[in-house]
């Protein structure tokens, strides 16, 4: 019954290579994020979506594209690997709350390696 | 200047004593504030939030938030050799997302 679950755990590749991480999550959340995290620890949002609908869309190389198919699940792809795409990469939901007091529930991470 | 500064530490402290991370942030208009906890190899995890100027107990953790100063900290006491992990500061500046500091590494000596 885990909350925010995403997979692989480990994601370790070629570079040029095309591949995909998936999430879910079980909380009735209507807003998921991909972070990345760099080896330095610093947490950098990438994406949110609420309902399905891109909300923030950092500066983020084209060859990443999220994909939402319905708000318990947001997916990453990312096109054409390079090594600066080693990073661990955290998926997140939150539920909508006024004032912007919403408190992220992370997923176990993705911990990508690009050879 | 970054939105949220942190020292990376590493913080040492004693078993026993009190550990004070501390988080200075640039954007006054940001209303909330978290700090997560994060073990190495881990997910951070939620521990303490804060909306309103002033102090927020829960257990051994004391949350400190000053808006005029643009500071909040975070206070733990009788700290553990388990509570040695990296914490982060994070806010909401409105962007529906929050803003994370690089984190302090704390380190509990038993």
């Amino acid at each position: 019954d885990t909350a925010v679950s995403q997979t692989p755990k480990y994601l370790v590749t070629q570079m040029g290579n095309d591949k995909s991480i998936k999430c879910e999550q079980n909380l009735g959340h209507d807003t998921m994020y991909w972070y990345k995290q760099d080896s330095k620890k610093f947490l950098k949002i990438m994406f949110s979506y609420n309902n399905k609908e891109l909300i923030i869309n950092e500066t983020v190389p084209n060859r990443f594209s999220p994909k939402s198919p319905d708000k318990a699940h947001l997916n990453l792809h990312i096109n054409s690997l390079e090594l600066g795409d080693s990073a661990v990469y955290f998926c997140a939901s939150s539920q909508a709350r006024q004032g912007g007091r919403e408190k992220l529930f992370f997923g176990s991470g993705t911990q990508l390696s690009v050879l | 200047q970054k939105e949220v500064e942190q020292n990376s530490g590493p913080l040492s402290v004693p078993e026993g004593a009190i550990a004070s991370l501390n988080c200075t942030y640039s954007d006054r208009g940001s209303q909330s504030f978290f700090w997560y906890r994060q073990y190495s190899g881990k997910s951070p995890e939620l521990i303490m939030f804060i909306y309103s100027n002033g102090d927020k107990e829960d257990g051994r953790f004391t949350a400190q938030l000053n808006k005029a100063s643009q500071y909040v900290s975070l206070l733990i006491r009788d700290s553990q050799p388990s509570d040695s992990a990296t914490y982060l500061c994070a806010l909401d500046t409105g962007r529906r997302a929050l803003t994370f500091g690089s984190g302090t590494r704390l380190q509990v000596q038993p």
